[in-house]
Protein backbone atom coordinates (compact mmCIF):
# COMPACT_ATOMS: atom_id res chain seq x y z
CA UNK A 1 0.00 0.00 0.00
CA UNK A 2 0.93 3.49 -0.20
CA UNK A 3 3.45 4.54 2.33
CA UNK A 4 3.25 6.60 5.19
CA UNK A 5 4.67 9.86 3.99
CA UNK A 6 7.16 12.30 6.18
CA UNK A 7 6.13 15.60 7.44
CA UNK A 8 7.32 18.32 5.66
CA UNK A 9 9.12 21.32 7.04
CA UNK A 10 7.33 24.61 6.73
CA UNK A 11 8.35 28.20 6.62
CA UNK A 12 5.96 30.71 6.86
CA UNK A 13 6.42 34.36 6.01
CA UNK A 14 4.80 37.51 5.68
CA UNK A 15 4.30 39.44 2.00
CA UNK A 16 7.31 41.15 1.42
CA UNK A 17 9.65 39.74 4.14
CA UNK A 18 12.75 37.78 2.65
CA UNK A 19 12.81 33.68 2.74
CA UNK A 20 15.08 31.58 3.69
CA UNK A 21 15.06 27.61 2.68
CA UNK A 22 17.57 25.39 3.79
CA UNK A 23 18.71 21.83 2.66
CA UNK A 24 21.46 19.60 3.85
CA UNK A 25 23.06 17.07 1.39
CA UNK A 26 25.08 14.08 2.27
CA UNK A 27 27.07 12.70 -1.26
CA UNK A 28 30.40 14.70 -1.29
CA UNK A 29 30.66 13.85 -4.44
CA UNK A 30 27.54 16.28 -5.71
CA UNK A 31 28.60 18.69 -7.76
CA UNK A 32 25.43 19.72 -9.49
CA UNK A 33 22.40 21.39 -7.37
CA UNK A 34 19.23 22.75 -8.60
CA UNK A 35 16.10 24.76 -6.80
CA UNK A 36 12.57 23.25 -7.71
CA UNK A 37 9.31 25.04 -7.05
CA UNK A 38 6.55 22.89 -6.88
CA UNK A 39 2.91 24.12 -6.80
CA UNK A 40 0.25 21.87 -6.25
CA UNK A 41 -1.22 19.41 -8.59
CA UNK A 42 2.26 20.58 -11.02
CA UNK A 43 5.21 19.55 -11.91
CA UNK A 44 8.72 20.98 -10.30
CA UNK A 45 9.48 23.92 -11.90
CA UNK A 46 13.10 24.94 -12.44
CA UNK A 47 14.01 28.19 -10.27
CA UNK A 48 17.82 28.41 -10.20
CA UNK A 49 21.61 25.77 -10.50
CA UNK A 50 24.30 26.53 -9.30
CA UNK A 51 27.45 24.65 -9.48
CA UNK A 52 30.25 23.15 -7.12
CA UNK A 53 32.83 25.63 -7.91
CA UNK A 54 30.73 28.57 -7.45
CA UNK A 55 29.61 29.64 -3.77
CA UNK A 56 26.47 32.05 -4.60
CA UNK A 57 24.51 32.77 -7.81
CA UNK A 58 21.22 35.21 -8.27
CA UNK A 59 18.60 34.69 -10.68
CA UNK A 60 15.58 37.06 -10.21
CA UNK A 61 14.54 37.76 -6.74
CA UNK A 62 16.28 34.41 -5.88
CA UNK A 63 19.72 34.17 -4.65
CA UNK A 64 21.27 30.04 -4.12
CA UNK A 65 24.29 29.87 -1.39
CA UNK A 66 26.30 26.62 -1.43
CA UNK A 67 28.28 25.90 1.14
CA UNK A 68 30.43 22.78 0.28
CA UNK A 69 32.30 22.46 3.85
CA UNK A 70 29.33 21.56 5.82
CA UNK A 71 27.42 20.57 2.61
CA UNK A 72 24.54 23.36 3.12
CA UNK A 73 22.35 24.82 0.24
CA UNK A 74 20.09 27.64 0.66
CA UNK A 75 17.44 29.44 -1.36
CA UNK A 76 16.83 33.19 -0.48
CA UNK A 77 13.62 35.03 -2.08
CA UNK A 78 13.58 38.49 -1.69
CA UNK A 79 10.27 40.16 -1.21
CA UNK A 80 8.45 37.04 -1.13
CA UNK A 81 4.94 37.39 -2.30
CA UNK A 82 1.61 34.79 -2.34
CA UNK A 83 2.40 33.90 -5.10
CA UNK A 84 5.62 31.89 -3.96
CA UNK A 85 3.70 29.78 -2.08
CA UNK A 86 4.85 26.00 -2.96
CA UNK A 87 6.40 23.14 -2.13
CA UNK A 88 10.39 23.70 -2.84
CA UNK A 89 12.84 20.97 -3.68
CA UNK A 90 16.45 21.07 -3.47
CA UNK A 91 18.07 18.10 -5.83
CA UNK A 92 21.92 17.20 -6.63
CA UNK A 93 23.76 15.26 -8.97
CA UNK A 94 26.89 14.25 -9.79
CA UNK A 95 29.85 11.67 -9.03
CA UNK A 96 28.47 7.69 -9.71
CA UNK A 97 25.01 9.48 -9.60
CA UNK A 98 26.06 11.72 -12.92
CA UNK A 99 23.10 12.63 -14.64
CA UNK A 100 20.75 12.02 -11.95
CA UNK A 101 18.95 14.12 -9.43
CA UNK A 102 18.65 13.40 -6.09
CA UNK A 103 16.17 15.27 -3.97
CA UNK A 104 15.71 16.30 -0.98
CA UNK A 105 11.97 16.46 1.10
CA UNK A 106 11.19 19.65 0.35
CA UNK A 107 10.01 22.93 2.72
CA UNK A 108 6.03 24.15 1.99
CA UNK A 109 6.71 28.02 2.03
CA UNK A 110 3.20 29.85 3.24
CA UNK A 111 2.78 33.51 2.37
CA UNK A 112 0.61 35.66 4.46
CA UNK A 113 -0.42 38.50 2.61
CA UNK B 1 12.09 27.37 -23.77
CA UNK B 2 12.41 23.59 -21.65
CA UNK B 3 8.86 22.65 -22.13
CA UNK B 4 7.95 19.58 -21.50
CA UNK B 5 4.61 17.98 -21.85
CA UNK B 6 2.70 15.19 -20.43
CA UNK B 7 -0.34 13.30 -22.03
CA UNK B 8 -2.80 12.76 -20.05
CA UNK B 9 -3.03 14.91 -17.18
CA UNK B 10 -5.47 12.82 -14.84
CA UNK B 11 -6.39 9.34 -15.33
CA UNK B 12 -8.80 6.92 -13.38
CA UNK B 13 -9.08 3.34 -14.66
CA UNK B 14 -10.09 -0.04 -13.45
CA UNK B 15 -7.91 -2.10 -11.56
CA UNK B 16 -6.53 -5.01 -13.92
CA UNK B 17 -6.21 -2.57 -16.78
CA UNK B 18 -3.07 -1.25 -18.46
CA UNK B 19 -2.30 3.23 -18.71
CA UNK B 20 -0.30 4.52 -20.87
CA UNK B 21 1.19 7.88 -19.94
CA UNK B 22 3.52 10.31 -22.68
CA UNK B 23 5.61 12.42 -22.34
CA UNK B 24 7.12 14.87 -24.71
CA UNK B 25 9.79 17.69 -24.95
CA UNK B 26 8.44 20.42 -26.71
CA UNK B 27 11.32 22.72 -27.83
CA UNK B 28 14.24 20.78 -27.68
CA UNK B 29 15.28 16.83 -28.82
CA UNK B 30 15.96 14.93 -25.44
CA UNK B 31 18.39 11.54 -25.58
CA UNK B 32 17.31 11.08 -21.75
CA UNK B 33 13.94 11.34 -19.83
CA UNK B 34 12.94 10.02 -16.27
CA UNK B 35 10.04 8.83 -15.08
CA UNK B 36 9.08 10.13 -11.12
CA UNK B 37 6.44 8.99 -9.09
CA UNK B 38 4.94 11.34 -6.32
CA UNK B 39 2.88 10.29 -3.25
CA UNK B 40 0.77 13.19 -1.09
CA UNK B 41 2.83 15.48 0.41
CA UNK B 42 6.08 13.41 -0.21
CA UNK B 43 9.32 14.48 -1.96
CA UNK B 44 10.08 13.12 -5.60
CA UNK B 45 10.99 8.74 -6.13
CA UNK B 46 12.85 8.47 -9.36
CA UNK B 47 11.50 5.49 -10.98
CA UNK B 48 13.36 5.15 -14.15
CA UNK B 49 15.67 6.66 -16.65
CA UNK B 50 14.84 6.51 -19.94
CA UNK B 51 17.26 6.49 -22.92
CA UNK B 52 16.17 7.22 -26.53
CA UNK B 53 17.09 4.02 -28.65
CA UNK B 54 17.95 1.69 -25.60
CA UNK B 55 16.38 -0.35 -22.67
CA UNK B 56 15.15 1.83 -19.80
CA UNK B 57 17.38 1.59 -16.78
CA UNK B 58 15.18 1.29 -13.35
CA UNK B 59 15.86 1.95 -9.86
CA UNK B 60 16.01 -0.82 -7.08
CA UNK B 61 12.66 -1.81 -6.00
CA UNK B 62 11.01 -0.75 -9.28
CA UNK B 63 9.53 -3.56 -11.30
CA UNK B 64 10.05 -2.83 -15.42
CA UNK B 65 7.73 -5.70 -16.56
CA UNK B 66 5.20 -3.27 -14.17
CA UNK B 67 6.25 -0.18 -15.35
CA UNK B 68 6.84 -0.22 -19.41
CA UNK B 69 9.02 2.45 -20.70
CA UNK B 70 9.61 3.25 -24.59
CA UNK B 71 11.68 6.02 -25.42
CA UNK B 72 11.35 5.53 -29.22
CA UNK B 73 11.82 9.11 -30.52
CA UNK B 74 14.05 12.15 -29.36
CA UNK B 75 11.18 14.10 -27.74
CA UNK B 76 8.60 11.33 -26.30
CA UNK B 77 8.78 8.75 -24.00
CA UNK B 78 5.79 6.55 -22.59
CA UNK B 79 5.34 5.21 -19.10
CA UNK B 80 2.54 1.97 -19.00
CA UNK B 81 1.63 0.83 -16.08
CA UNK B 82 0.25 -2.76 -16.75
CA UNK B 83 -2.05 -4.28 -14.43
CA UNK B 84 -2.96 -1.30 -12.58
CA UNK B 85 -4.25 -2.41 -9.01
CA UNK B 86 -5.15 0.64 -6.41
CA UNK B 87 -1.80 1.04 -4.31
CA UNK B 88 -0.30 2.36 -8.18
CA UNK B 89 -2.20 5.42 -7.94
CA UNK B 90 -0.37 8.32 -7.47
CA UNK B 91 1.14 11.36 -9.44
CA UNK B 92 3.94 10.51 -12.00
CA UNK B 93 6.07 13.39 -13.50
CA UNK B 94 8.30 12.88 -16.05
CA UNK B 95 11.39 15.19 -16.80
CA UNK B 96 13.81 15.45 -20.18
CA UNK B 97 17.43 16.49 -19.84
CA UNK B 98 18.62 19.08 -22.00
CA UNK B 99 21.66 17.53 -23.78
CA UNK B 100 24.88 18.30 -22.64
CA UNK B 101 23.74 19.83 -19.30
CA UNK B 102 22.83 18.12 -16.27
CA UNK B 103 19.24 20.47 -15.82
CA UNK B 104 16.12 18.49 -15.72
CA UNK B 105 12.85 19.96 -17.27
CA UNK B 106 9.57 18.44 -15.65
CA UNK B 107 6.45 17.51 -17.51
CA UNK B 108 3.08 18.60 -15.39
CA UNK B 109 2.22 15.40 -13.72
CA UNK B 110 0.09 12.84 -14.52
CA UNK B 111 -2.43 11.50 -11.61
CA UNK B 112 -3.79 8.28 -11.52
CA UNK B 113 -6.54 6.83 -9.54
CA UNK B 114 -6.76 3.00 -9.84
CA UNK B 115 -10.51 1.81 -8.59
Amino acid sequence: GESVGLHLPTLSVQEGDNSIINCAYSNSASDYFIWYKQESGKGPQFIIDIRSNMDKRQGQRVTVLLNKTVKHLSLQIAATQPGDSAVYFCAGSGGTSYGKLTFGQGTILTVHP
Amino acid sequence: GAVVSQHPSWVICKSGTSVKIECRSLDFQATTMFWYRQFPKQSLMLMATSNEGSKATYEQGVEKDKFLINHASLTLSTLTVTSAHPEDSSFYICSARDPGLETQYFGPGTRLLVL
